[in-house]
């Protein structure tokens, strides 16, 4: 079974880093591609990084470009967002998404962690 | 960036009604294109992708029509499991963008 678990969300203060984790179960991770993907309190969905299989290609929204990192470890099986200079803005829900490219988009989401930016 | 609009923003409907959401991409998206279901608290769910295949195990009471920069997404007779928001999302440019949301209620 496919599963996706994020961790790491929690307060943070403006300015301030969080470093969020999808640890990946159920699949061969590092033949997939992975996205993370946000949802403010009661908005629709923003997507934030895309993150190729090997970790090579990198792409971020810019809204968050230059603030956060995507990166991975295939060996662990883990997913990674470094959140740094964080804004109110990016308070959000966070998910890690799977991506089988253009057969099959987006194809499994976590249950998501939540992230608070406050003071 | 391409804008993704979906159109209603919300709708009312009852149990058995044909229910037609509208999604359109400012540029030609070439079919790439997704359509997720979100139920409340709960993570997106994929339904439908490359415009009109639909995933493992979504009933075939969801479909899609379009093409190019006009989508539509019509569920043929609404159930109570099927009262959600849903949205699509276009995979083919970064960034990936969103629409807005379509959030079905019961009447």
């Amino acid at each position: 079974e496919v599963q996706l678990v994020e961790s790491g969300g929690g307060l943070g203060q403006p300015g301030g880093s969080l470093r969020l984790s999808c640890a990946a179960s159920g699949f061969n991770f590092s033949s997939y591609e992975m996205n993370w993907v946000r949802q403010a309190p009661g908005k629709g969905l923003e997507w934030v990084s895309y993150i190729s299989s090997s970790g090579g290609n990198i792409y971020y929204a810019d809204s968050v470009k230059g603030r956060f990192t995507s990166s991975r470890d295939n060996a662990k099986n883990s997913l990674y967002l470094q959140m740094n200079s964080l804004r109110v803005e990016d308070t959000a829900v966070y998910y890690c998404v799977r991506d089988a490219g253009v057969l099959l988009p987006f194809d499994y989401w976590g249950q998501g962690t939540l992230v608070i930016v406050s003071s | 960036d391409i804008q993704m609009t979906q159109s209603p923003s919300s709708l009312s409907a009852s149990v058995g009604d044909r229910v037609t959401i509208t999604c359109r991409a400012s540029q030609d998206i070439n079919n790439f294109l997704v359509w997720f279901q979100q139920k409340p608290g709960k993570a997106p769910k994929s339904l439908i992708y490359a415009a009109s295949s639909l995933q493992g195990g979504v009933p075939s009471k969801f479909s899609v029509s379009g093409s190019g920069t006009d989508f539509t997404l019509t569920i043929s007779s609404l159930q109570p499991e099927d009262f959600a928001t849903y949205y699509c999302q276009q995979y083919s440019n970064y960034p990936l963008t969103f629409g807005g949301g379509t959030r079905v209620e019961i009447k």
